[in-house]
């Protein structure tokens, strides 16, 4: 059972498009992070968010987290090739403060 | 500051073999986490540690691992009789305190059994 799905599973965008990532579950998280990895690298932290209903944005990234915190979104505006890779949500579930549970990742691909 | 560092990067090992993956965390982070990505997933949670005391297990965790941080900093991740479903990679994670968002991932280890 994934406790984290996110959709879509791939996007494949021209540059100087928008996006929208979504990261849904029926559980509760206290927290929740975005991240993205290159091929044969490690994930890299973009954001995390702990607040029901919080918006943070980052350049031309912005993330917010759902009222109940069971959800996120990641919106990308204008994407850039640079954008390129996979987009991965991660929670930490109410009461299990100590790992992180991964969504299934979005692999986006920005062409010029 | 440095970031997590792994090694190796990459490892091939025939079925059958023990192998011995190492973490160095980020200096002062007293938590590291060891994570399992197969190849289009997202990475599974395998175990983790508070200094030197590993406080939680995943099932994914079978008898062949083990994971060791003897002094509180490094890690080791051994799997005896590697079998090819262990290919994969193997991440790792530190964080300061309590609180498991903010871990910053190293880059990895990818193991190949054949």
């Amino acid at each position: 059972t994934q406790l984290l799905e996110q959709s879509p599973q791939f996007l494949s965008i021209q540059e100087g498009e928008n996006l929208t990532v979504y990261c849904n579950s029926s559980s509760v998280f206290s927290s929740l992070q975005w991240y993205r990895q290159e091929p044969g690298e490690g994930p890299v932290l973009l954001v995390t968010v702990v607040t029901g209903g919080e918006v943070k944005k980052l350049k031309r990234l912005t993330f917010q987290f759902g009222d109940a915190r069971k959800d996120s979104s990641l919106h990308i505006t204008a994407a850039q090739p640079g954008d390129t890779g996979l987009y991965l949500c991660a929670g930490a579930r109410t009461g299990t403060a100590s790992k992180l549970t991964f969504g299934t990742g979005t692999r986006l691909q920005v062409t010029l | 500051d440095t970031g997590v560092s792994q090694d190796p990067r990459h490892k091939i090992t025939k079925r059958g073999q023990n192998v011995t993956f190492r973490c160095d965390p980020i200096s002062e982070h007293n938590r590291l986490y060891w994570y399992r990505q197969t190849l289009g997933q997202g990475p599974e949670f395998l175990t983790y540690f508070q200094n030197e005391a590993q406080l939680e297990k995943s099932r994914l965790l079978s008898d062949r691992f083990s994971a060791e941080r003897p002094k509180g900093s490094f890690s080791t991740l051994e799997i005896q009789r590697t079998e090819q479903g262990d290919s994969a990679m193997y991440l790792c994670a530190s964080s300061l305190g309590p609180l498991a968002y903010e871990q910053y991932f190293g880059p990895g280890t990818r193991l190949t059994v054949t």
